[in-house]
């Protein structure tokens, strides 16, 4: 079956250095991925749509310019925190789809930031 | 807008319990369903869809079925185990059409404990 790879898993950094979040499918190409965050005891919430070879597209009240969202090719998405603060620790999980429409999405298994 | 509500918990239940979680939606158009499972400290898993209306998804004991009359997706399992503790998450993904991307929108989640 599809999978995602997300490294790393937990990640500890000081304030102002930034961070970077790697998502992978391993055996299928992805067009598209989606980059969530997720506070303690609540949902998910999208960041931003990341599709391959173009620019993100992002929520509303999502900094694209802390959130840095890079699709360089059909298998890794990265996600680089920028500046961190530790308002910014969070849960943050990918999702990636095969092809754009496809409802086919598997789910990284996060990565636990915390900016101390 | 597209929303998903679902029964805020906790709940907890004795193994062997007959388990329901409720969800309902809004949403324009017809929408596919999903229930997503969260275990402690991972991502998402996928544990059933159903893409129209009066279909059944089902895996693991699980059930839930898309009623449209009544804009309702809810997740039941006959008996429960200790292993179903987590959290579980009902998301749609509406058409979009035209090739875009099936933006998922997640319920706030339930957590489930079931103690033995």
């Amino acid at each position: 079956g599809a999978v995602v790879s997300q490294h790393p898993s937990r990640v500890i950094c000081k304030s102002g250095t930034s961070v970077k979040i790697e998502c992978r499918s391993l055996d299928f190409q992805a067009t598209t991925m989606f980059w969530y965050r997720q506070f303690p005891k609540q949902s998910l919430m999208l960041m931003a749509t990341s599709n391959e070879g173009s620019k993100a597209t992002y929520e509303q009240g999502v900094e694209k310019d802390k959130f840095l969202i890079n699709h360089a090719s059909l298998t890794l998405s990265t996600l680089t925190v920028t500046s961190a603060h530790p308002e910014d620790s969070s849960f943050y999980i990918c999702s990636a789809a095969p092809f754009t429409g496809s409802l086919g999405y598997t789910f990284g298994s996060g990565t636990r930031l915390t900016v101390v | 807008g597209n929303s998903v509500t679902q029964m805020e918990g906790p709940v907890t239940l004795s193994e062997e319990a007959f388990l329901t979680i409720n969800c309902t939606y809004t949403a324009t158009g017809y929408p596919s369903l999903f229930w997503y499972v969260q275990y402690p400290g991972e991502g998402l898993q996928l544990l059933l869809k159903a893409t129209k209306a009066d279909d059944k998804g089902s895996n693991k004991g699980f059930e839930a079925t898309y009623r449209k009359e009544t804009t309702s997706f809810h997740l039941e399992k006959g008996s429960v185990q200790v292993s179903d503790s987590a959290v579980y998450f009902c998301a749609l993904s509406d058409g979009g059409g035209g090739g875009s991307n099936y933006k998922l929108t997640f319920g706030k989640g339930t957590l489930l404990t079931v103690n033995p």
